[in-house]
């Protein structure tokens, strides 16, 4: 049973660009939780989906941030006119079920590193 | 939401048991303590969990005392692969779909 997937594992964007993150869950996990973290930092919540729909975006940035997770495919996180701020680890998790108790454990996928020149 | 405060960095030798120590002097009723592991450029992976006094898994030791104002993770017998930072969260209901992490611990073992 495969983990979550992230693609690109490593991703470069001049200012002003744009970035497409995406990811796979698990097989038969339909809620994808995506995360950042900053050099040095621990990961930061940004957004929990649920298939077709954002459950929860009380952490991601207001402006040029979004979030999908299609009936199919994968996850897609759209970073628009990317800034140098933007330069992070993107990490995508996964859970069969809401994780709403302690006992439901998220599985983080590889990540996506993000350089923005 | 509960803060958890862990030391920055700490080492050991291969062969020794590790004990990391997290505080979370507020702790509510309903929270649990979630230990994760991450190895230099991949996600956090799951070690362990617990409420009150000993949780025992095939990877590590949890312990909390009454108060569970902190926690100690214990690693038996560590190798070089158990280079990674430990971070030590508090969960409930209401965050686990929005896990906080801190800084961690940052654990190098060598030879």
């Amino acid at each position: 049973n495969a983990g979550v997937m992230q693609n690109p594992r490593h991703l470069v964007r001049r200012r002003g660009q744009e970035a497409r993150l995406r990811c796979s869950p698990m097989k038969g996990h339909s809620h994808v939780y995506w995360y950042r973290q900053l050099p040095e930092e621990g990961l930061k919540f940004m957004v929990y989906l649920q298939k077709e729909n954002i459950i929860d975006e009380s952490g991601m940035p207001k402006e040029r941030f979004s979030a999908e997770f299609p009936k199919e495919g994968p996850s897609i996180l759209r970073i628009q006119q990317v800034v140098r701020g933007d330069s992070a680890a993107y990490f995508c998790a996964s859970s069969p079920r809401p994780a709403q108790g302690p006992q439901e454990t998220q599985y983080f996928g590889p990540g996506t590193r993000l350089l923005v020149l | 939401l509960a803060k958890t405060t862990q030391p920055i960095s700490m080492d050991s030798y291969e062969g020794q048991e590790v004990n990391i120590t997290c505080s979370h002097n507020n702790i509510a009723t309903n929270d649990y303590i979630t230990w994760y592991q991450q190895f230099p450029s991949q996600g956090p992976r799951f070690i362990i969990q617990g409420y009150k006094t000993k949780v025992t898994n095939e990877v590590a030791s949890l312990f909390i005392p009454a108060d569970r104002k902190s926690s100690t993770l214990s690693l038996p017998r560590v190798s070089l692969s158990d280079t990674a930072v430990y971070y030590c969260l508090v969960v409930n209901t209401g965050t686990a779909s929005k896990l906080t992490f801190g800084t961690g611990t940052r654990l190098q073992v060598t030879l």
